[in-house]
């Protein structure tokens, strides 16, 4: 069984729409970090958190830990949106990330 | 911003030769990692490094792989003999404490042949 759970694995939506992509896992965590991979292969950390909610620009991640579920939220997606998701939980014992398959986005104009 | 730094962006090598990959980390960062991530797999820790020694590893980074920091900003993973598994996409990260976001670098895509 995956420690780190995505869905959807792949998502296809119209510029504009509302996306929300999410993470369970299993493990014990301190935080969870959101990171963005470009169809490059760069990778971009968005948010990290630990608890309730951060917001940057557009994009919003919650996290229940009590849940072991966090969301990341796209408002008003665009194309340059496109990329892949990833949600890293950082294992409370070593603090080291486990990394979940991620979600790969396609925003349509 | 600051940012880590990976040379070279794409690195063609034939199996059994020694590869070295550099990443110069944000300067007042004291944790370094390396990860990777094969075409089309997830991301695999292999090896994290604090204090001049390494802090964790994963079974990936076995005694073909090495990390190093020569001289105080480079960060430099080796692997001894190359095999073609080891093909993928190498990212170097780092942050000022455990506790902090991570910042990667955009990674070298090592290609075994």
């Amino acid at each position: 069984k995956n420690e780190v759970e995505q869905s959807p694995q792949n998502l296809t939506a119209q510029e504009g729409e509302f996306i929300t992509i999410n993470c369970s896992y299993s493990v014990g965590i301190s935080a969870l970090h959101w990171l963005q991979q470009h169809p490059g292969g760069g990778i971009v950390s968005l948010f990290m958190l630990s608890s309730g909610k951060k917001k940057h620009g557009r994009l919003i991640a919650t996290i229940n830990i009590q849940e072991k579920h966090s969301s990341l939220h796209i408002t008003a997606s665009h194309p340059r949106d496109s990329a892949v998701y990833i949600c890293a939980p950082r294992v409370d014992s070593n603090y080291q990330l486990i990394w979940g398959a991620g979600t790969k986005l396609i925003i349509k104009p | 911003e600051p940012e880590v730094t990976q040379t070279p962006s794409h690195q063609v090598t034939q199996m059994g030769q020694e590869v070295i990959l550099r990443c110069v980390p944000i300067s007042n960062h004291l944790y370094f990692y390396w990860y990777r991530q094969i075409l089309g797999q997830k991301v695999e820790f292999l090896v994290s490094f604090y204090n001049n020694e390494i802090s964790e590893k994963s079974e990936i980074f076995d005694d073909q792989f090495s990390v190093e920091r020569p001289d105080g900003s480079n960060f430099t993973l080796k692997i001894r003999s190359t095999k073609l598994e080891d093909s993928a996409m190498y990212f170097c990260a780092s942050n000022r404490e455990t506790a902090y976001g991570y910042t990667f670098g955009s990674g070298t895509r090592l290609t075994v042949v």
